[in-house]
């Protein structure tokens, strides 16, 4: 079946970075894209950005510009989201997140994120 | 940027009711935008695009409707297992920006 499986908890320190991992599996990897969401601890969810698998484009939202950089490996079917410079309230769960439809589908976006990872805990402490 | 804003944050309801979530967009998003339901401890979960289509396998109670500014959910018969909190998102600004509203839990009264 279509899932993406994500790195395992993560525990950094103030000023350090994280990278986070997300397989995909049962699907034709660069077919669709591929967005990060973060959540906080019970907050909301937050969209962070997203990578095209198939060319490697990237766009991330104005609040997390020049702290993330979303990258991908097309050999193993994996994405990466680096944040950098971490401060105590990146502390959240970080989602890899699948477009439901491909990108060759017109207004591909328009059908939502259908496929979802089991989340990353990081957590920021000193 | 657009901005999301649900209502109420939270509520309480029994078993049984009907239940309407309220999603406000600061500007028209036509139809461009989807529900999604998070238990707790788990990932979201998919259930309306485009403001009214039920993703597969998602229960028939639940059911979406607006266009412009103002969306609703609404979960006709609530069950046990509905008991979550619901977002809504818009993908109007999409691909450049997408956004979710703040929220809404549901909880037993």
């Amino acid at each position: 079946q279509e899932q993406l499986v994500q790195s395992g908890a993560e525990v950094k320190k103030p000023g350090a970075s994280v990278k986070v991992s997300c397989k995909a599996s049962g699907y034709t990897f660069s077919d669709y894209y591929i967005h990060w969401v973060r959540q906080a601890p019970g907050q909301g969810l937050e969209w962070m950005g997203w990578i095209n698998p198939k060319s490697g484009d990237t766009n991330y939202a104005q609040k997390f510009q020049g702290r993330v950089t979303m990258t991908r490996d097309t050999s193993i079917s994996t994405v990466y989201m680096e944040l950098i410079s971490l401060r105590f309230d990146d502390t959240a769960v970080f989602y890899c997140v699948r477009d439901q439809e491909p990108q060759s589908q017109v207004l591909y976006y328009f059908y939502g994120m259908g496929v979802w990872g089991q989340g990353t805990t990081v957590t920021v402490s000193s | 940027d657009i901005q999301m804003t649900q209502s109420p944050s939270s509520l309480s309801a029994s078993v049984g009711d009907r239940v309407t979530i309220t999603c406000r967009a600061s500007q028209s998003i036509n139809t461009f935008l989807n529900w999604y339901q998070q238990n707790p401890g788990k990932a979201p979960k998919l259930l309306i695009y485009a403001a009214s289509s039920l993703q597969g396998g998602v229960p028939s109670r639940f059911s979406g409707s607006g266009s412009g500014t103002d969306f609703t959910l609404t979960i006709s018969s609530l069950q046990p297992e509905d008991f979550a909190t619901y977002y809504c998102q818009q993908v109007y600004s999409a691909p450049q920006s997408l956004t979710f509203g703040g929220g809404t839990k549901v909880e037993i009264k």
